[in-house]
């Protein structure tokens, strides 16, 4: 079984910031956060991934709670480009690379 | 970033025949993997493809029906042998990169008819 829990769909309007949450409440210590989408007919598309502290970057930032049990991915103006399926997925060094999907979370931007 | 490409994209085989998956990285990578994403289903990973070894395979996949090589360390290969309808699904290749960063190809689509 997946190690997250998500939502399985959720809407959001274009131009604003769409929060998606994760929770990983079995996270080990050296394990990473890892978030991808999805579209439709497309491969998974690598978005960020942190470790303890916040991330940012051009496409979103990652928002880890103080405990590491849970998080929250922010698409800071979404487009409609960004409708996709979104994972997150926690992996570490002693399964580095492998990584086991969930069924994510279906994101909808509609104008 | 790592670029991976991989052939065929998209292909319709006759069941029981067999299609071999190429997978070409841009630069060396350590970690080579392959997953299946089987019609409106997530990602199940299928093994690691292991440089000069043999591939490791996760529960529920088996070398006979899933042979995998990896040469060299841009470059794999994953056979779906003797297909059926039920292997009609999306084959991916994953890398490790630098940083922890894992990349993930752009699928290779199969239909068995």
């Amino acid at each position: 079984d997946a190690k997250t829990t998500q939502p399985p769909s959720m809407d959001c309007a274009e131009g604003r910031a769409a929060n998606l949450p994760c929770n990983h409440s079995t996270i080990s210590g050296n394990e990473y956060v890892y978030w991808y989408r999805q579209i439709h007919s497309q491969g998974p598309q690598y978005i960020i991934h942190g470790l303890k502290n916040n991330e940012t970057n051009e496409m979103a930032s990652l928002i880890i709670t103080e405990d590491r049990k849970s998080s929250t991915l922010i698409l800071p103006h979404a487009t409609l480009r960004d409708t996709a399926v979104y994972y997150c997925i926690v992996g570490g060094s002693d399964s580095w690379g492998k990584l086991q999907f969930g069924a994510g979370t279906q994101v909808v931007v509609t104008p | 970033s790592a670029v991976i490409s991989q052939k065929p994209s998209r292909d319709i085989c006759q069941r029981g025949t067999s299609l071999t998956i190429q997978c070409q990285v841009d630069s060396q990578v350590t970690m080579m993997f392959w997953y299946r994403q089987q019609p409106g289903q997530s990602l199940t990973l299928i093994a690691t493809a292991n440089q000069g070894s043999e591939a490791t395979y996760e529960s529920g996949f088996v070398i006979d029906k899933f042979p995998i090589s990896r040469p060299n360390l841009t470059f794999s290969t994953l056979t779906v042998s003797n297909m059926s309808p039920e292997d009609s699904s999306i084959y991916l290749c994953s890398v490790t990169s630098s940083g922890n960063t894992i990349y993930f190809g752009e699928g290779s689509w199969l239909t068995v008819v």
